[in-house]
């Protein structure tokens, strides 16, 4: 069964400071991958997918996330933190494969990112 | 173009009771999907839809009853309240299936049953 980790449940950085959120992944191929973003009392929004080509993707607001084959991750990134991305995080994985049901889209438990000024 | 609308923000209902939060997409989408969302855990599919008519279960589905009449609305029925359905409810829609393409997310269904 397809699982998704991300070991961190809280993370804090200066605004203007770098970061990169992390998520693993269980799953026998590559998958489909992605990033959801969750503002307070907001539901889902897409960051940025992966499906397959390029390693690094780039998604909105200026996050990217490179997908990593040999470790099984895919990690989000963003070079300059801004206070408005304060946020939940979300990574998420789909088969490839087709298992007969709509989704099967599973999310990890999520990453909240606090911003200090 | 509303998107995704869920009704209502927020309810208290009491053990025992039943009510139906309803979802509603304006992009003609045939996926729809509902998700609860508990403290410290991901989403987790309750239910979804692959166009008027045909629904599945998802994850979790017990205690939960949905029904597709129509493109547009996709409600979710709780017959009998427990306090373990105390959670925050989203739906979601997608033109193609979601392991495989971008959901679209309402606001939320805070629910909260003592």
């Amino acid at each position: 069964a397809q699982s998704v980790t991300q070991p961190d449940i809280h993370i804090t950085v200066s605004e203007g400071a770098s970061l990169e959120l992390r998520c693993n992944y269980s799953y026998g191929a590559t998958p489909y991958l992605f990033w959801y973003v969750q503002s307070p009392g907001q539901g889902l929004q897409l960051l940025l997918k992966y499906f397959s080509g390029d390693t690094l993707v780039q998604g909105i607001k200026g996050f990217e996330a490179e997908f990593k084959r040999s470790q099984s991750s895919f990690n989000l990134r963003k070079p300059s933190v801004h206070w408005s991305d304060a946020a939940e995080y979300f990574c998420a994985v789909g088969p490839i494969i087709n298992t007969g049901t709509a989704s099967k889209l599973t999310f990890g438990t999520g990453t909240r990112l606090q911003v200090t000024l | 173009n509303a998107g995704v609308t869920q009704t209502p923000k927020f309810r208290i209902l009491k053990i025992g009771q039943s009510m139906t939060l309803q979802c509603t997409q304006d992009m003609n989408h045939n996926y729809m999907y509902w998700y609860r969302q508990d403290p410290g855990m991901g989403l987790k599919l309750i239910y979804y839809s692959v166009g008027a008519g045909i629904t599945d279960k998802g994850e979790v589905p017990n205690g939960y009853n949905v029904s597709r009449s129509t493109t547009e609305d996709f409600p979710l029925r709780l017959e009998l309240a427990a306090p373990s359905q105390t959670s925050v409810y989203f739906c979601a829609s997608s033109y193609r299936p979601a392991r495989q393409e971008t959901q679209y997310f309402g606001p939320g269904t805070r629910l909260l049953v003592l």
